[in-house]
């Protein structure tokens, strides 16, 4: 299957900063990348559509000026937690259209991010 | 009708048994029908998918039912291995109308004692 890295695998980082995280397919281009929470023992909760040159599609609920999406490339999507608080902390995880026939979603590896 | 719902939340199989895992869904428009297997810490990772042109599809030890007209899907591991001992998600998307995006089940963690 098609591979979708990101980095970094885990960051910690204080209060008040921002941190991003980078999203890559590397073996295909993806003009749409997804952005994903996820909780402990929990399913995946949607954040926002990343489409390379346009801005992204935010779901409800989730706060746009605090979660920045930059899809600049065909393999790259970032997306940067700005003015972080512990609240944020979870797992992030990214994935990739990779088009083709069957146009199958294909997941990073995840993020884990602590807010202390 | 956007949910997707996954039973049961958690299944416990004895090596070499068969794990059978079902998902239920409201919304017709969904029309591609995925499952992905997620071990602690990682990512998700794609197992095997199905469309509605097809009532069943196989791929090793891993098989996707699904009834169009129960709108209901389910995931068989045969022969299960103690190494399948993870979180299975299964998922539904329309591919009509510029949307892929997913919709998760709840989620089914598998334990298969060896």
């Amino acid at each position: 299957g098609a591979v979708v890295s990101q980095h970094p695998s885990w960051v910690i980082c204080k209060s008040g900063t921002s941190v991003k995280i980078e999203c890559r397919s590397l073996d295909f281009q993806a003009t749409t990348m997804f952005w994903y929470r996820q909780f402990p023992k929990q399913s995946l909760m949607l954040m926002a559509t990343s489409n390379e040159g346009s801005k992204a599609t935010y779901e409800q609920g989730v706060e746009k000026d605090k979660f920045l999406i930059n899809h600049a490339s065909l393999t790259l999507s970032t997306l940067t937690v700005t003015s972080a608080h512990p609240e944020d902390s979870s797992f992030y995880i990214c994935s990739a259209l990779a088009g083709g026939t069957y146009n199958e979603q294909f997941f990073g590896p995840g993020t884990r991010l602590t807010v202390l | 009708q956007q949910q997707v719902k996954q039973s049961p939340q958690s299944l416990i199989v004895q090596k070499g048994g068969i794990s059978i895992i079902n998902c239920a869904y409201e919304n017709t428009a969904f029309d591609y029908f995925p499952w992905y297997q997620q071990f602690p810490g990682k990512g998700p990772a794609l197992l095997i998918a199905i469309r509605p042109d097809v009532s069943e599809k196989k791929e090793g030890r891993f098989t996707i039912s699904f009834n169009k007209s129960a709108k209901q899907f389910s995931l068989h591991i045969m022969d299960s291995q103690p190494g399948d001992s993870a979180t299975y998600f299964c998922a539904a998307s329309p591919t009509q109308g510029g949307s892929e995006k997913l919709v998760f089940g709840k989620g089914t963690k598998l334990t298969v004692n060896p």
